[in-house]
């Protein structure tokens, strides 16, 4: 049972437009979500987080957005560039309960097309 | 300085061997945590050491992996006859503390059981 969902596999995106990645969970534990960038042959990289106190987190071309009572988060690339294009695995974290391991979605791969 | 290494990047081993993965942390770091990446899915967490006490293995899927961090910085994944169904990235990730969320991996050993 999965309990933190990426449901789009794939997604493609013109240069320059705005890649929007969405992720949903349902342990309503998780207090901190994160967003990892992995290019092939290359562990994940952090990217931005939130926490459930706030709804909004900016850096730079990446905002995530949280919605706890959708229990949905997504994430916001503007402009899209063409080295964004990787997998994206959206991560969730319930520190407050202790619980210190991430657990991740499947993961979204975006294509940037130039 | 540098980042989360792991040795070696790739692995094959024939059923039944077995196998021992390596993990440097970045220097400091006091949280060690160990995935297991299968194709086509996001990581999945295995186990995790702050400093040399494993505090969580409950997601080490039998009786044999065997994780150790004897002295709370490089640590080992070791893997006992070997299976096909073993065969999977294995990413190794440090954090600052246990109450870091981000956490940062290394390139991953990618185990091939044939």
């Amino acid at each position: 049972d999965q309990q933190v969902k990426q449901n789009s596999p794939s997604l493609s995106v013109q240069e320059g437009r705005i890649s929007i990645l969405n992720c949903d969970y349902t342990n309503s534990m998780f207090d901190y979500f994160l967003w990892y960038k992995k290019y092939p042959a290359e562990g994940p990289t952090f990217l931005i987080s939130i926490s459930s106190i706030k709804d909004k987190n900016e850096d730079g071309r990446f905002t995530v957005f949280l919605n706890k009572s959708a229990k949905h988060l997504s994430l916001h690339i503007v402009p899209s560039q063409p080295g964004d294009s990787a997998v994206y695995f959206c991560a969730a974290s319930a520190l407050s309960s202790g619980n210190t391991p991430l657990v991740f979605g499947k993961g979204t791969r975006l294509s940037v097309i130039a | 300085g540098a980042g989360v290494s792991q040795s070696p990047r790739y692995k094959v081993a024939k059923r039944g061997q077995d196998v021992a993965l390596r993990c440097d942390p970045i220097s400091g770091h006091v949280s060690l945590f160990w995935y297991q990446q299968a194709l086509g899915q996001g990581p999945e967490f295995l186990t995790y050491f702050q400093n040399e006490a494993q505090l969580d293995k409950s997601g080490l899927p039998s009786d044999r992996f065997f994780a150790e961090r004897p002295e709370g910085s490089v640590s080992t994944l070791k893997i006992q006859r070997t299976q096909q169904e073993d065969s999977a990235v294995y990413l190794c990730a440090s954090s600052r503390d246990r109450r870091s969320y981000e956490q940062y991996f290394g390139p991953g050993t990618r185990l091939t059981v044939t």
